[in-house]
């Protein structure tokens, strides 16, 4: 599977516990994005990789919001202290220039 | 499956008829517009896009027709399949940005 693979699909988890979702983009993009989705919304936007660099995280992103990118491949995201409004779908994307986004299937975190 | 969006605008189509979705965007600086499709459970899929530099661009059954005098984005199918039920989204990006912003999104039910 050539595609964005995101893991775990789904998470459940007791408020107040950390949580780290992975993304592994497609192999030769070197730009890497995290968008987080509420039921009928559109995906908002998060944080942007450029390889390794994290260039610029949105102000939705707190700072319980930690993202990584080491080794300019796979991407990390983590929240710490989860909050109920901090359930969601965690999308990634990646792509090669800034055009051509191919997102994952996302990661949907239930905080209870 | 979960559902994507449950307050959606419904769109609902017999099949085979043409579907036109419509989507007002806010930034007159966007220079790039893409449609995505969503089924549930799954990240956005991308569908179609244009460049401001363009009114109207053709894929296969799909055209998306862009009028800047007004920032509206419209996405046309033509002979609308039972596979084409899903949720779709606008999204723009600003010359010279790297993240879309979506818009909120319209449900299309295709009718057997």
């Amino acid at each position: 599977d050539t595609g964005v693979s995101q893991d775990p699909r789904h998470k459940i988890t007791k408020r107040g516990q950390n949580v780290t979702f992975r993304c592994d983009p497609i192999s030769e993009h070197n730009r890497l994005y995290w968008y987080r989705q509420t039921l009928g919304q559109g995906p908002e936007f998060l944080t942007y990789f450029q390889n390794e660099a994290q260039l610029e995280k949105s102000r939705l992103l707190s700072d319980r919001f930690s993202a990584e990118r080491p080794k300019g491949s796979f991407s990390t995201l983590e929240i710490q202290r989860t909050e109920q409004g901090d359930s969601a779908m965690y999308l990634c994307a990646s792509s090669l220039t800034e055009v051509g986004y191919t997102f994952g299937s996302g990661t949907r975190l239930t905080v209870v | 499956g979960e559902s994507v969006g449950l307050h959606l605008p419904t769109l609902s189509v017999q099949e085979g008829d043409n579907s036109i979705i419509n989507c007002a965007y806010s930034n007159s600086a966007s220079d790039y517009f893409i449609w995505y499709k969503q089924e549930s459970g799954k990240g956005p899929q991308f569908i179609i896009d244009i460049r401001s530099n363009m009114d109207k661009r053709q894929g296969q059954r799909v055209t998306v027709l862009l009028n800047k005098t007004v920032k509206h984005l419209s996405l046309q199918i033509a002979a609308t399949q039972p596979g084409d039920s899903a949720v779709y989204f606008c999204a723009e990006r600003m010359d010279s940005s790297y993240k879309l912003i979506f818009g909120s999104g319209t449900r299309l039910l295709v009718r057997p």
